[in-house]
């Protein structure tokens, strides 16, 4: 089974404070990804990488940043959290086939609360 | 720039009539589409995916799921709804980008089962 593991499943953090979400996959997949869930908001993709040090902003990256040295690890950091940024996290996987596009696999979620 | 939209944030069925869940998309390329559910406090799973072969793809738990590449539609059909049913479903398109693929997520839909 496709294994895509969050570091943390509920995390509190003060406002200011740097934060790093952790994201590891188990499959050699290329391509993975960083969204927020929110309500009524569906999942917004904040970045996302196709390689080891590649990565892309996706639609709202403003106050993160990401980070991926190795091919089965995707760190997303809040450089000052903010109240703002309480959501669900949610990372995913796919490997990057040329003919078709393949499924995501999804973590179980981070659900962080900026106070 | 490719989008997608679900066209009812809640829909209401009663148990042993059939769902009807709609979404449509735009893309400048050939896109991939895919069906996600997400059951309350529970990771998402994957329902079907289209990629460009049978335009009626059938997934898990009886859902199909035609694409309409006129009407640039993707709906999402069971013909009869069971309770275990209710949950958020989310229409996702995928398409090159960059180096790799990009997904992005409707806003989602609710559907509610009643007895």
């Amino acid at each position: 089974d496709v294994k895509v593991t969050q570091s943390s499943r509920y995390l509190v953090k003060r406002t200011g404070e740097k934060v790093f979400l952790e994201c590891v996959q188990d499959m050699d997949h290329e391509n993975m990804f960083w969204y927020r869930q929110d309500p009524g908001l569906g999942l917004r993709l904040i970045y996302f990488s196709y390689d080891v040090k590649m990565k892309e902003k996706g639609d709202i990256p403003e106050g993160y940043s990401v980070s991926r040295e190795k091919k089965e690890r995707f760190s997303l950091i809040l450089e000052s959290a903010s109240t703002n940024q309480t959501s669900m996290y949610l990372c995913a996987s796919s490997s990057r086939d040329r003919v078709q596009n393949t499924e995501a696999f999804f973590g179980q979620g981070t659900r962080l609360t900026v106070v | 720039a490719q989008s997608v939209t679900q066209l009812d944030s809640h829909v209401s069925v009663s148990e042993g009539t059939p769902v009807l869940l709609r979404c449509n998309y735009s893309s400048s390329y050939s896109p991939s589409l895919f069906w996600y559910v997400q059951h309350p406090n529970k990771g998402l799973q994957l329902l079907l995916k289209y990629t460009s072969a049978a335009t009626l793809v059938k997934g898990i738990n009886g859902f199909e799921a035609e694409f309409k590449k006129s009407e640039t539609s993707f709906h999402l059909t069971k013909p009869s709804a069971h309770m275990s049913d209710a949950a958020e479903y989310f229409c996702v398109v995928s398409d090159r980008w960059g180096g790799g693929n990009k997904l992005t997520f409707g806003t989602g839909t609710q559907l509610k089962v009643e007895l």
